[in-house]
């Protein structure tokens, strides 16, 4: 599986876009990008993914780039329920119950 | 429909005990996993099943052993406990079509 990159951490302000970023700079073709949240002791929460195409759905938006060795997950209007550690996995589509979750990035949402 | 249930919340047990971890979903999904977590690192896959009497080893199986014989069912059995099995544990299951995977609340067990 592709390795990914994100940033340690991040602030955003309440209402404003969250733009969180991931290299996965030797993603191959069929492996999927994947975005899971993990609020506060919980377990962690499906978000959104994505092949080549930017995907949205109700939660937030994955733009992927053209050579698809980036990608940028957008939380529209981040509120502070959004405080959390937020995953990028990368995985071939068939095997996504094998996910493998990093570090990932701790987005802190303040009013 | 309940999703992904775990029991017990919390357990406390001492180096050389044996327990069970319970995970059950409701949800008919075939994909069922294991993971734990450690304090401030990622999940790490222990075991997971790709459906009933198919189970196989995840990133760090030793010391844990799995078995499926129902969908809905798919338990965690710890042999002889030790302090470095202290962790959070979650159990996920896998929808195909949509590729979500569902996780329960957890366990949160200490091993003294």
């Amino acid at each position: 599986d592709a390795k990914t990159t994100q940033p340690t951490s991040m602030d955003c302000a309440e209402g404003r876009a969250a733009n969180l970023p991931c290299n996965h700079s030797t993603i191959s073709g069929n492996e999927y990008v994947y975005w899971y949240r993990q609020i506060h002791s919980q377990g962690p929460q499906y978000i959104i993914h994505g092949l080549k195409n930017n995907e949205t759905n109700e939660m937030a938006s994955l733009i992927i780039t053209e050579d698809r060795k980036s990608s940028t997950l957008i939380l529209p209007h981040a509120t502070l329920r959004d405080t959390a550690v937020y995953y990028c996995i990368v995985r071939v589509g068939s095997n996504d119950y094998k996910l493998s979750f990093g570090a990932g990035t701790t987005v802190t949402v303040r009013a | 429909n309940a999703g992904v249930t775990q029991t017990p919340k919390f357990q406390v047990l001492k180096t050389g005990q044996s327990m069970t971890l319970q995970c059950a979903q409701d949800m008919n999904h075939e994909y069922m996993s294991w993971y734990r977590q450690d304090p401030g690192m990622g999940l790490r896959l222990i075991h997971y099943s790709v459906g009933a009497g198919i189970t196989d080893q995840g990133e760090v199986p030793n010391g844990y052993n799995v078995s499926r014989s129902t969908t809905e069912d798919f338990p965690l059995r710890l042999l002889s406990a030790a302090p470095s099995q202290t962790s959070v544990y979650f159990c996920a299951s896998t929808n195909p079509s949509t590729y979500e995977q569902y996780f329960g609340p957890g366990t949160r067990l200490t091993v003294t």
